[in-house]
Formats: C-alpha cells, sequence, structure tokens
C-alpha cells in the first residue's frame, strides 16, 4: 500500500468555480500534511501545511484534514486559469502521484 | 539567500557512466532531502540528511546510489554505472524544524540515460 494515495485526474472546473482535492495516507502516525502545486516541467512548490483536525484556510485555497479517516483535502476557490497545475499531496516522506487540474477560462 | 540550488539542470550520459549531482540548501536549513520523479509520478523519496549524518535511506536505493553532505552544507548525489531506468528528474529540497514547514524545493537536476 503507497503511504500516499490521490485521486490522479485529471480534474476539470470551469473559471470560477471550487475545485476540490482529495488523498489519503495509510500511516496513522503521520503528523504534518502538506499541498504542493507543480505546473508543468518545474518543481513542487509548498502551498499548504496542515496539522490539525479540521480546516486551515489561507486565502482562496482551504485544507481539510481528518485522522480518524485518514483523509486530507484542498479546497481552491473562485479557481483561476493559472491555478491550472499537478497538485501533490504529501504526508512523513511520501508524495501522492498528484491530481492535474485544469481551469477553464 | 536565493533558495535551494541545484547543478547542473540537465545530464546526459551514456549507460554504464557515472553521474554526481550537487545540491545547495537554503543555508539556515538543516535537513536536506533527495527525490526522484519520473512523468506522472509524485516525487519518490531517495534519502534524508540532518547536518552531516544520513539518517534515512529508501530501500528502493539500490547501492550504485550513494549521497554525501560532508560539511552539513551542500549535499552531492553520485550514480554509479547508469542505466536507462535511471533517467528521471532528481529533486533536492531543504527544511528547517518544526517539519510542519514542509520542503522548498530546487528546481531539479534531468537525467537522461541514453
Amino acid at each position: 500500500q503507497k503511504e500516499v494515495e490521490q485521486n490522479s485526474g485529471p480534474l476539470s472546473v470551469p473559471e470560477g468555480a471550487i475545485a476540490s482535492l482529495n488523498c489519503t495516507y495509510s500511516d496513522r502516525g503521520s503528523q504534518s500534511f502538506f499541498w504542493y502545486r507543480q505546473y508543468s516541467g518545474k518543481s513542487p512548490e509548498l502551498i499548504m501545511s496542515i496539522y490539525s483536525n479540521g480546516d486551515k484556510e489561507d486565502g482562496r485555497f482551504t485544507a481539510q484534514l481528518n485522522k480518524a479517516s485518514q483523509y486530507v483535502s484542498l479546497l481552491i476557490r473562485d479557481s483561476q486559469p493559472s491555478d491550472s497545475a499537478t497538485y501533490l499531496c504529501a504526508a512523513q516522506r511520501g508524495f501522492g502521484a498528484g491530481t492535474r487540474l485544469t481551469v477553464k477560462p | 539567500d536565493t533558495g535551494v540550488s541545484q547543478n547542473p539542470r540537465h545530464k546526459i550520459t551514456k549507460r554504464g557512466q557515472n553521474v554526481t549531482f550537487r545540491c545547495d540548501p537554503i543555508s539556515e536549513h538543516n535537513r536536506l532531502y533527495w527525490y526522484r520523479q519520473t512523468l506522472g509520478q509524485g516525487p519518490e523519496f531517495l534519502t534524508y540528511f540532518q547536518n552531516e549524518a544520513q539518517l534515512e535511506k529508501s530501500r528502493l536505493l539500490s547501492d550504485r546510489f550513494s549521497a554525501e553532505r560532508p560539511k552539513g552544507s551542500f549535499s552531492t548525489l553520485e550514480i554509479q554505472r547508469t542505466e536507462q531506468g535511471d533517467s528521471a528528474m532528481y529533486l533536492c529540497a531543504s527544511s528547517t524544524p518544526p517539519r510542519i514547514y514542509g520542503y522548498t524545493f530546487g528546481s531539479g537536476t534531468r537525467l537522461t540515460v541514453v
């Protein structure tokens, strides 16, 4: 079983909509979780970290963590074409395969 | 500080040759990580240093791979007797405690083995 599992997508949403990205993790001992954005041909860039159950908001981004369900999600409100990228979920050392998001104008 | 620096950006090598990559982390970051990423996949953990000590190494890392961080500053990753399956993007990242701050990645070194 992989440490982090993500729906690889692709996910397509219209501009201005909410994009919802999800991942699950296998190690109950994991304490910190991260979302990275990776544009094509570029390296990953940290956009959110979360370590407590519940929601954490930063601008248009909201990360959600449910340790009982071993589930992490990322919501992107008012999606913009510039949000089109692959979003990687990470826990401890492990990364998911990423979900490719396309925001259509 | 200009972030995490990796050299070279691209490397093409013939199968069987040895290659070495360099990573210069953010100066105040004492933790350094090497990952490998292939197309359509997430980064795969290779190894981790805290200061000069190599604390963790993936079991996926064959003995052809070796990494060093001699003075707790820059790090090198060497691949001996390269194989076509080694073709990938090699990413270096650094961080500082606590873990909640996540990683800062370098731009990566793209290796092509022909």
